[in-house]
């Protein structure tokens, strides 16, 4: 079984098109996170969501609203598609943060190519 | 904020070889360190970690210690394999310590 699923794999889009990223989590995890991984490898934290709240919104675009329908699922939604937002995201889990962000799944990653 | 600095790559070797990929933090208080690893076309996946000083993480022939007094966690292993080819990655609890923040990343070539 996948334990962080993440579904499109790829999208290809035009710019100002309105687009979402659908995630979802088996490990039975209180913690979401949503990543952005640029073409030079940086990976830089977005969101993250315990129990279905928001806890980081780091200098995000509000055309990036994320969505937790429930602990298991955070959904990532695009308004406005422009071609910066192109890169690979990626969504991971972890058990809690109380301490330390400690150790974190991550999907497969979506690669969005905004054209 | 807390952050690290990891050497950049790419860094190839030949298989057989010692590898050592260098990582420093800048941290308030005592954050947990961690390795991470790319795989080509997956996501990441924790390699090894240490929660405090002096510890040593250790896994899949990989290792690093917490050290403290020079601000680092570099990943050591002593016999590289083709199979280890991927993009390594140092990260540490942010000063939330709701997330990771992570290096940029050193890419690692082994060649046959």
């Amino acid at each position: 079984d996948t334990a962080v699923s993440q579904t499109p794999k790829y999208l290809v889009t035009q710019m100002g098109n309105d687009k979402s990223i659908k995630c979802e989590q088996n490990l039975g995890h209180d913690t979401m996170y949503w990543y952005k991984q640029d073409s030079k490898k940086f990976l830089k934290i977005m969101f993250s969501y315990n129990n279905k709240e928001l806890i980081i919104n780091e200098t995000v675009p509000n055309r990036f609203s994320p969505k937790s329908p429930d602990k298991a699922h955070l959904n990532l939604h695009i308004n406005s598609l422009e071609l910066g937002d192109s890169a690979v995201y990626f969504c991971a889990s972890s058990q809690d943060w109380s301490d330390s962000a400690g150790e974190q799944y991550f999907g497969p990653g979506t690669r969005l190519t905004v054209t | 904020g807390n952050s690290v600095t990891q050497m950049e790559g790419p860094v190839t070797l030949s298989e057989e070889a010692f590898l050592t990929i260098n990582c420093t933090y800048t941290a308030t208080g005592y954050p947990s360190l961690f390795w991470y690893v790319q795989y080509p076309g997956e996501g990441l996946q924790l390699l090894l970690k240490a929660t405090k000083a002096d510890d040593k993480g250790s896994n899949k022939g990989f290792e690093a210690t917490y050290r403290k007094e020079t601000t680092s966690f570099h990943l050591e292993k002593g016999s590289v394999q083709v199979s280890d080819s991927a993009v390594y990655f140092c990260a540490l609890d942010s000063n939330s310590g709701y997330a990771l923040n992570f290096g940029k990343g050193t890419s690692l070539l082994v060649t046959p």
